[in-house]
């Protein structure tokens, strides 16, 4: 099992440019989750599904950002256009469907954008 | 609204110590984790608890749903130890987990 799977580990952009950030989940997790992580504000929940359709995307910060789940093994970030106020440690996690089951987390796309 | 508190929010000890970090959450809750995030690197699930008391080898987390407060225990602490540890709640069954802003831990040998 290699794990929830983030690419790019980092991404430098400027400011004004489209961002993607990619995440492919534990093979059978029925849960995905979009984080955004700053110091200010520690981790805060921006998206999640639920076999693939998205369940409160209230954590959204604009429209600007957007997510999508296409299949069970790949969902998108994206921010459109980018912001300085936008960089940030940007993880995606899954679990199984079963109540309480334990989190398991990517190693994260850290977002620079100048 | 779920407030999930812990404190210290920074730590610095010495290898050997014996470290407390504590979490205190504002409604009920289903689950509680413990979570371990070292410098760079990802999120590592510690433990996830609903009542009483877990330990994995140096490590024990206990908590207390009445008090609505749980803490996690280092013990014989090592500077690999260093990390930062957060604090995480689940309202009910399949909600999203409530993070608290973790406690930055280091141990110095």
């Amino acid at each position: 099992d290699a794990g929830v799977i983030q690419s790019p580990r980092h991404e430098v952009t400027e400011m004004g440019q489209e961002v993607t950030l990619r995440c492919k989940p534990i093979s059978g997790h029925d849960y995905l989750f979009w984080y955004r992580q700053t110091m200010m504000r520690g981790l805060e929940l921006l998206i999640y599904f639920n076999n693939n359709v998205p369940i409160d995307d209230s954590g959204m910060p604009e429209d600007r950002f957007s997510a999508k789940m296409p299949n069970a093994s790949f969902s998108t970030l994206k921010i459109q256009p980018s912001e300085p106020r936008d960089s940030a440690v940007y993880f995606c996690a899954s679990r199984p469907g079963r109540d309480n089951s334990p989190l398991h987390f990517g190693n994260g796309t850290r977002l620079t954008v100048t | 609204k779920n407030e999930v508190e812990q404190s210290p929010q920074n730590l610095t000890a010495q290898e050997g110590e014996f470290i407390t970090i504590n979490c205190s959450y504002s409604v009920g809750i289903s689950a509680l984790h413990w979570l371990q995030q070292h410098p760079g690197g990802g999120i590592v699930s510690l433990f996830m608890l609903s009542s009483g008391k877990k330990k994995h080898g140096r490590l024990i987390a206990t908590i207390n749903i009445q008090e609505k407060h749980s803490s996690l225990h280092i013990t014989a602490s090592h500077p690999r130890d260093s990390a930062v540890y957060i604090c995480a709640v689940r309202p009910s069954g399949n909600t999203p987990l409530v993070f608290g802003k973790g406690t930055r831990l280091s141990v110095i040998a």
